[in-house]
């Protein structure tokens, strides 16, 4: 199994509080992602990165920042959260893309604004 | 825009072979993915097809046909441990991943 945990596995918050969700990896692969997960919709990608420092917008990026500043720790920031932000929200990592592009999950992040 | 489509439940009997479709309209094509995600779970690789026809992988196959737009994952000798959610996922021209919304596996005895 590849080395990719999360914290904090679950948490519930108030609306307008900052959130910060931690993905760290031992695999030292070069693409890191966070997803989010809702009931009737597939997985959507919030933010990616393709190394230290470089960082990229996925589809839902709004209210949402990322950092990362090691190889192995990839950070998810919500600055004040909202009830619509409310979501399982997983991490991966690949080697690559394309046929390399194989993703590893980590265990999810359950998270809950009220 | 771009779209995969999948059913949003299947049921089968364990024992049985069961086919989950997938069809896709994306912006080019360089592969696509099977995953499975059981309840409460973090979703695990299957399958990655990028050439058209058939690979087998023990009880579970997958079929590619980039002219339809569309694939299957096939499981044959259902048991309950295979109850889940199925997702397909596709790598746009951009090496983008698009994702299907699932399709939830249900066996019954």
């Amino acid at each position: 199994d590849a080395g990719i945990t999360q914290s904090p596995r679950h948490k519930v918050t108030e609306t307008g509080t900052p959130v910060t969700l931690r993905c760290h990896q031992t695999e030292n692969h070069r693409y890191m992602y966070w997803y989010r997960q809702d009931p009737g919709h597939g997985l959507r990608l919030i933010h990616y990165s393709y190394g230290v420092k470089d960082t990229d917008k996925g589809e839902v990026s709004d209210g949402y920042s990322v950092s990362r500043s090691k190889t192995e720790d990839f950070l998810l920031t919500l600055e004040s959260a909202t009830s619509s932000q409310t979501s399982v929200y997983f991490c991966a990592i690949s080697e690559g893309t394309g046929d390399t592009g194989e993703l590893f999950f980590g265990e999810g992040s359950r998270l809950t604004v009220l | 825009g771009q779209s995969l489509e999948q059913p949003s439940e299947v049921t089968a009997v364990e024992g049985a072979i069961v086919q989950i479709n997938c069809t896709y309209q994306t912006s080019g094509f360089n592969g696509l993915f099977w995953y499975q995600q059981h309840a409460g779970e973090a979703p695990t690789f299957l399958s990655y097809n990028v050439l058209d026809g058939l690979e087998e992988k023990g009880r579970f196959s997958s079929f590619l046909s980039r002219s339809k737009g569309y694939s299957y994952l096939l499981l044959k000798e259902l048991q309950m441990k295979d109850s889940a959610s199925y997702l397909c996922a596709v790598i746009d021209s951009n090496y983008q991943l698009i994702w299907g919304a699932g399709t939830k596996l249900i066996i019954k005895p």
